[in-house]
Order: structure tokens, then sequence, then C-alpha cells
């Protein structure tokens, strides 16, 4: 799976868009993007994922660079339940469901009221 | 909406004494993970289990852990002689194997205190 890249951490205000970048600069053609986060050592929750096309979802929306080097997630009306530690993954396509995730660092959002 | 759950929420054992941490996943998966994460840090895989065997394990899944489905609904992990150092949060998950590239499903978590 290829490696990716966020921020150690972000600062955004309740009620703006929270946008949080991931690089991916080696990610290759049969991998997807996908976009989880962890609330206060509850259990991680998975969020969105895409392979090329934007996707958005009730949660949150997923922007991919035409290259696909990048992507962010962007979170349209940040609430204060939102501040979590939000994880990137790239993953290659899994046929039979499995579905082992890797976490990284992530990024830790804080929502500031 | 379906969910995995967990038991205990926080489990205390003195070391050296074996400890079982349960799992319910969700009713109609059948891939099964374990994860754990030690304070601060990150969450890692340990072992994911389909078909009533392990499919795939970490270098963390050592001999001392082992895991079972002991019948249709439960998922449970063992470690047979707890150490300090496996104090930490273990997280279950589970996914469906008719939708490929969808998403693990995870419980809350058992935090697991060796004393």
């Amino acid at each position: 799976d290829a490696k990716t890249t966020q921020p150690p951490s972000m600062d955004c205000a309740e009620g703006r868009a929270a946008n949080l970048p991931c690089n991916h600069s080696t990610i290759s053609g049969n991998e997807y993007v996908y976009w989880y986060r962890q609330i206060h050592s509850q259990g991680p929750q998975y969020i969105i994922h895409g392979l090329k096309n934007n996707e958005t979802n009730e949660m949150a929306s997923l922007i991919i660079t035409e290259d696909r080097k990048s992507s962010t997630l962007i979170l349209p009306h940040a609430t204060l339940r939102d501040t979590a530690v939000y994880y990137c993954i790239v993953r290659g396509i899994n046929s039979g469901g499995y579905q082992k995730v890797t976490f990284g660092i992530g990024t830790k959002l804080q929502v500031i009221p | 909406e379906p969910e995995v759950t967990q038991t205990p929420s926080h489990q205390v054992t003195q070391m050296g004494q074996e400890v079982i941490l349960r799992c319910v996943p969700i009713s109609n998966h059948l891939y099964f993970y374990w994860y754990r994460q030690i304070l601060g840090q990150k969450v890692e895989f340990l072992v994911s289990f389909y078909n009533n065997e392990i499919s795939e394990k970490s270098e963390i899944f050592d001999d001392q852990f082992s895991v079972e489905r002991p019948d249709g609904s439960n998922f449970t992990l063992k470690i047979r002689s707890t150490k300090l150092e496996d104090s930490a949060m273990y997280f279950c998950a589970s996914s469906d194997p008719t939708a490929p590239n969808t998403e693990a499903f995870f419980g809350q978590g058992t935090r697991l205190t060796v004393v």
C-alpha cells in the first residue's frame, strides 16, 4: 500500500469547513484513498473512500486531484464533535471484502468554538 | 445501524494472568480483525480471521496471543500470560466479504490494564 503524508495537527473554527490534506504521491492506479477518524480513543470510524472521482456522503466530501497524488477531506460545517484524529489511508483493491487497515499518525483536528 | 460490540469495556488484570477479550461482529460479516492501540501511539493491526482460520497476523501477534470463533456470533482474543506492555486499547473489527472495497467496522474497544 502507498505511503501517505498528513499534517500532524490542524485547527478549525466551529461552523466553518475543515479541509484536511493528504499526500500520496506514490499511489498506483488500482489503489483507493480511504479516510477514517478516531474520536478520543473510541474505535476508528469509516468516513469515505474514492478511487479517482470526487465523492460525497452525509459525513464529508473527498476531493482527489487529477493526478491522484493528493486528496482533501472536507467536513463542510465542522462541529465540536468532529474533533478527532483523521487518518488518510491508501489501499489496493481487495476482492472478497478483506479490509485490513494500516493506520498512520493521522491529523489531529481540533474544532474551536 | 449494525455495530460491532466489545466486552468488557475495561479490564484490569494482574501480570501473568490470562485474559480473554470478547467481540460480537456484525452478523453477516465474515472477516474479523483485532487491533491494539497503546496509549498515545497509533492503532496497530494484530490479526485477521476468516473461514475459521487466521488469514494474516502481524509481528506483534506472537505465541502469547490466540483468536477463536467459539460459536456463530463471538470472536475472542486471548492473551495467555499478560505483560505490563500489553496494556492498551484493543479494537475488534469486521467486514463484509460480499462487499469488496467497502469499509471495516470497528467496535468501541476494550481498555486492558495490566498491573
